[in-house]
């Protein structure tokens, strides 16, 4: 069973600093994508990478993913109370099990 | 709006009882999963279709059954409730079973088993 070990668990900030989080396996993924979950709804999907050292930015976030496909980070910049929610890592190591394992997520909370 | 349609949102069961957790998706999507979450356990998967026609158990699939009924529906069937099955449930679809392709979740359905 693959593991995605997710860095920090919780994460408290104020409104404008800039953070980030950290996704990390002993495995090799085809590809990893982060999701973010808000209070009582299901996980959305921000972003899939799959090349190594690839880097995909949407908005204030960027997204890397390790150049051994193990590991990638999630980094927010000048976070607004809008991002709070818990970002999930989820990977698949393909071939014949293309199954997501989800990470346990880090709780983020923005406060104004 | 297009999505995943689950049913009910919330149910309090008696151990013993047995359910029937209904998950509908509008995007001709090929995969559908149920997962369920809970505190420091993360999303587990409990049963996938990765077509229609095809079942599989996931990583806990102990206590449960599904159908996939069309390609549109896929259930989740609790024949006989326990606490242990306290948790969140939500089900999720794919275009494809193939990686890269991103998840689309219901809401989800919150259970709780006295």
């Amino acid at each position: 069973t693959q593991l995605l070990e997710q860095s920090p668990q919780f994460l408290s900030i104020q409104e404008g600093e800039n953070l980030t989080v950290y996704c990390n396996s002993s495995s090799v993924f085809s590809s990893l994508q982060w999701y973010r979950q808000e209070p009582g709804e299901g996980p959305v999907l921000l972003v899939t990478v799959v090349t190594g050292g690839e880097v995909k930015k949407l908005k204030r976030l960027t997204f890397q993913f390790g150049d051994a496909r193990k590991d990638s980070s999630l980094h927010i910049t000048a976070a607004q109370p809008g991002d709070t929610g818990l970002y999930l890592c989820a990977g698949n190591s393909g071939g014949s099990n293309y199954k997501l394992t989800f990470g346990k997520g880090t709780l983020l909370t923005v406060n104004p | 709006n297009a999505g995943v349609t689950q049913t009910p949102k919330f149910q309090v069961l008696k151990t013993g009882q047995s359910m029937t957790l209904q998950c509908a998706q509008d995007m001709n999507h090929n995969s559908m999963y149920w997962y369920r979450q809970d505190p420091g356990m993360g999303l587990r998967l409990i049963y996938y279709s990765a077509s229609e026609g095809t079942t599989d158990k996931g990583e806990v699939p102990n206590g449960y059954n599904v159908s996939r009924l069309n390609k549109r529906e896929f259930s989740l069937r609790l024949e006989s409730a326990a606490p242990s099955q306290t948790s969140v449930y939500f089900c999720a679809s794919s275009e494809s079973f193939e990686a890269n392709y991103g998840y689309t979740f219901g809401s989800g359905t919150r259970l709780t088993v006295v």
